[in-house]
């Protein structure tokens, strides 16, 4: 099992619609859990990060933690042309220095 | 502060040349990260560094080399470079919160 594994893209929504993307982890002891956006081209850069079990409002992004399931999730609403990127869950090891990544997943926002 | 800096932002190698990536960041970071990104695919870890003079493998560190004398520079050395080297490589440090701050990239093109 990877250590982190988000949901396969590419997922493609309407401009003003929400996107939902979601993000497994393995390490049941994990404790902090980030989102990156990466624009194509560019490099990943930090939107939300999350600490506790519930919500996280961020502007439009909403980050959800549910830490029995293991499961860290990531809205997106009013969605805008402008969040079009690759968005990468991302989740520290305890056994070592390492953050590891998930394989992203592209969300296109139609206009 | 700059945050992390990487040069040369592209650059072109003929099969068996070597180079220097160059890393630095200005964020007195003692973790910093060499990550390599193929298109479409998700990122690498080529090598770490927990301090000065400390340094480790990641999962893909072949073909590659690093050194960390000071708490600022990490710089990533390719031998004998490769086509299977072609790749975008990111340079990231980290913060005591276990954000990773990642430089703009270098885009290397192996002929």
């Amino acid at each position: 099992q990877k250590e982190v594994e988000q949901n396969s893209g590419p997922l493609s929504v309407p401009e003003g619609a929400i996107a939902s993307l979601n993000c497994t982890y393995s390490d049941r002891v994990s404790q902090s859990f980030f989102w990156y956006r990466q624009y194509s081209g560019k490099s990943p850069e930090l939107i939300m990060s999350i600490y506790s079990n519930g919500d996280k409002e961020d502007g439009r992004f909403t980050a959800q933690l549910n830490k029995a399931s293991q499961y860290v999730s990531l809205l997106i609403r009013d969605s805008q042309p402008s969040d079009s990127a690759t968005y990468l869950c991302a989740v520290p090891s305890q056994s070592d220095y390492k953050l590891s990544f998930g394989a992203g997943t592209t969300v296109t926002v139609r206009a | 502060n700059a945050g992390v800096t990487q040069t040369p932002k592209f650059r072109i190698l003929k099969i068996g040349q070597s180079m220097t990536l160059q890393c630095t960041q200005d964020m007195n970071h003692n973790y910093m990260y060499w990550y390599r990104q193929d298109p479409g695919m998700g990122l690498k870890l080529i090598y770490y560094s927990v301090g000065a003079g400390i340094t480790d493998k990641g999962e893909v560190p072949n073909g590659y080399n690093v050194s960390r004398s000071t708490t600022e520079d990490f710089p990533l050395r390719l031998e004998l470079a490769a086509p299977s080297q072609t790749s975008v490589y990111f340079c990231a440090s980290r913060s005591s919160t276990d954000t990773q701050y990642f430089g703009p990239g270098t885009r290397l093109t192996v002929l």
